[in-house]
């Protein structure tokens, strides 16, 4: 079974600073997806954005990026120029693509992140 | 706004009841998921529909049980509460079942007192 791992309980930044958010995943499959999710304290869960395995290129989202080290099986979130309203819980998640019920998504412990003022 | 809809927000009630939570998809989407949020235990999967179909079974107890109607709207249904059911239930919906992402719901807080 596949496990995400976050090993930061929690993370502070400094308004307008840069941070960088880790997580690494178990997997033995060649393809899958890998997701951060955002959670505020509206408890509302928000896709912030999405890898494929398949693809070397890490992807941005505005102020949203990864670095994606696929035989390392790191898969960090990077949010430049931070704003308050960044301040939330951060879940990575993993998916498999191969059907048969093992395509749900697998959720880290999070990552609680405080934007200083 | 993700365009998932659970009803109800919140939901205070007493050991022994049972509870139905509610909810609907994004337009288009086919596939629902239910998840658990608690404290200690994280994001759990519970289940998966995919168009009216269980597809996939996670950390679903006996007590708790689900369904997916031609609409395609979900119900999880929880009976013989117990404290520990206390915790956020996430609905979330995708357009298949394997490669799009999920998107949630503002999930039911559950208090069982």
């Amino acid at each position: 079974a596949q496990t995400v791992t976050q090993s930061q309980p929690e993370m502070s930044v400094q308004e307008a600073e840069t941070v960088t958010l880790s997580c690494t995943y178990d997997t033995s499959e060649s393809d899958y997806y890998l997701f951060w999710y955002k959670q505020p304290p509206s408890r509302q869960m928000i896709l912030v954005i999405r890898q494929e395995a398949y693809k070397q290129q890490n992807a941005t989202e505005n102020r949203f990026s990864v670095n994606f080290q696929k035989a390392a099986k790191s898969f960090s979130l990077k949010i430049s120029d931070s704003q308050l309203g960044d301040a939330a819980m951060y879940f990575c998640a993993y998916r498999s693509p191969w059907g048969g019920g093992s395509e749900k998504l697998v959720f880290g412990k999070g990552t609680k992140l405080t934007v200083n003022p | 706004d993700s365009g998932v809809t659970q009803t109800p927000k919140h939901l205070i009630t007493a050991t022994g009841q049972r509870v139905t939570l509610r909810c609907s998809p994004r337009s288009g989407d086919l596939s629902v998921y239910w998840y658990q949020q608690s404290l200690d235990q994280g994001l759990q999967f519970l289940i998966q529909y995919y168009n009216g179909e269980e597809r996939a079974k996670g950390n679903i107890l006996e007590r708790f049980s689900a369904q997916q109607f031609p609409d395609l709207h979900s119900e999880l249904n929880l009976s013989s509460l117990e404290l520990g059911d206390s915790a956020l239930y996430f609905c979330a919906s995708s357009v298949d079942a394997v490669n799009s992402p999920l998107h949630f719901g503002n999930g039911t807080r559950l208090t069982v007192t």
